[in-house]
């Protein structure tokens, strides 16, 4: 039982390239998340889906598009990467919307 | 306009003592809060939840207690322990709806 994956652990794009970030979860979850940490600011909520076919906004999901490609796994795509992208990404999964929410070990990104 | 405000950036304890971080909160609807914790290079993992209908949460060296009226909640560790040191999430939930997290309190327990 690998809970929840991320790949890649680590990647540095340039300014205006675009890259994918991966999210699987081995745990049957309906609901999966993909926030963003920056220092001083805790966890903020970029996008999340609530439920297989289902999508929504967050607090900052500016730059950001996403996939839930089926029920275990969901997808975070930035189009035209920004200096104002770096950061760490965490991708997490629940049972049910609120529920406690599990989450994966992070991709750090730079964006120069 | 931070809905879950973790005032204290940094907290130092030596171990056997107790630690107790701090959460405000400014959502009166608000109803189910958690508390995560988090080392370095790993993903945040799940401590301790409440809910609005109780006052207080024991789970072994871990209490977290809730007072609504003042929109606040603690976390206790008792004792704590050098394997503690870490950064610790207050987050809340109004009911039905996702978590909001806050900026994080960074532990450390000297030995």
């Amino acid at each position: 039982n690998a809970g929840v994956t991320q790949t890649p652990k680590f990647q540095v794009l340039k300014t205006g390239q675009s890259m994918t970030l991966q999210c699987a979860q081995d745990m049957n979850h309906n609901s999966m998340y993909w926030y963003r940490q920056d220092p001083g600011m805790g966890l903020r909520l970029i996008y999340y889906s609530a439920s297989e076919g289902t999508t929504d906004k967050g607090e900052v999901p500016n730059g950001y598009n996403v996939s839930r490609l089926n029920k275990r796994e969901f997808s975070l795509r930035l189009e035209s990467a920004a200096p104002s992208q770096t950061s760490v990404y965490f991708c997490a999964s629940s049972e049910v919307r609120r529920d406690t929410q599990y989450f994966g070990p992070g991709t750090r990104l730079t964006v120069l | 306009d931070q809905q879950v405000k973790q005032n204290s950036p940094s907290l130092s304890v030596q171990e056997g003592r107790i630690s107790i971080l701090n959460c405000d909160y400014t959502n009166s609807m608000f109803d189910y809060f958690l508390w995560y914790k988090k080392y370095p290079a790993e993903g945040p993992t799940f401590l301790i939840s409440i809910s609005s209908i109780k006052d207080k949460n024991e789970d072994g060296r871990f209490t977290v207690f809730l007072n609504k009226s003042a929109k606040h909640l603690s976390l206790h560790i008792v004792p704590s322990q050098p394997g503690d040191s870490a950064v610790y999430f207050c987050a809340a939930s109004p009911y039905g709806n996702k978590l909001v997290f806050g900026a994080g309190t960074i532990l450390r327990v000297k030995s």
